[in-house]
């Protein structure tokens, strides 16, 4: 099956520094991925649709400043949470829907961050 | 709007009996639904789907789940449940003409021997 990671696993940050997390598919090409975060004990929460070659489409509620998301290439999208805080603490995983229809969508092993 | 519920959000089994894992969704439209497994502190992965084919879906790990448009529900069983089957288990739905999914809030399987 399609494998999707994401690096790093696990960070550690003081606050007001930025953090860059990577999602990156690495058995077929996709021209969108999702960011979805995850609080402690909840369900995800579909953050943004990150698009090749334009500008992410972020849900409502998530700031687009302070989530930035680059998607550089066919295989590789980036979150960047900029000037963290503790309250960005979290579990983010990113997917890469099936190019083959069907909707399915392959997800990323997950990051966790924390935010001192 | 299309939205998951999932009733429970903690279930315990006995190993070797029924695993039943509630799911209802509401859509407009023909709906595709998904079941995915989370163990701690990894991702999703896919426990199978209905897109319309078959109502009775089979998945991984002897894990099923039934279509039924009647009751708009979409429950996930496996007849004998394993100690390995503790996970956390998110029912969703695809939004529309996109490859969103909206999840439900999950249900946690706890197996006790």
């Amino acid at each position: 099956g399609a494998v999707v990671s994401q690096h790093p696993s696990r960070v550690i940050c003081k606050s007001g520094t930025s953090v860059k997390i990577e999602c990156r598919s690495l058995d077929f090409q996709a021209t969108t991925m999702f960011w979805y975060r995850q609080f402690p004990k909840q369900s995800l929460m579909l953050m943004a649709t990150s698009n090749e070659g334009s500008k992410a489409t972020y849900e409502q509620g998530v700031e687009k400043d302070k989530f930035l998301i680059n998607h550089a290439s066919l295989t590789l999208s980036t979150l960047t949470v900029t000037s963290a805080h503790p309250e960005d603490s979290s579990f983010y995983i990113c997917s890469v829907p099936y190019q083959g229809g069907g909707k399915t969508q392959y997800f990323g092993p997950g990051t966790r961050l924390l935010v001192l | 709007a299309q939205s998951v519920t999932q009733l429970g959000s903690h279930v315990s089994v006995s190993e070797g009996a029924l695993v039943l894992l509630r799911c209802n969704y509401s859509s407009s439209v023909p709906p595709y639904l998904f079941w995915y497994v989370q163990y701690p502190n990894q991702g999703l992965q896919l426990l199978l789907k209905y897109t319309s084919a078959a109502t009775l879906v089979k998945g991984i790990n002897g894990f099923e789940a039934e279509f039924k448009k009647s009751e708009t529900s979409f429950h996930l069983t496996k007849p004998s449940a394993h100690m390995s089957d503790a996970a956390e288990y998110f029912c969703a739905v695809s939004e529309g003409n996109t490859d969103k999914l909206i999840f439900g809030t999950g249900t946690r399987l706890q197996v006790f021997p």
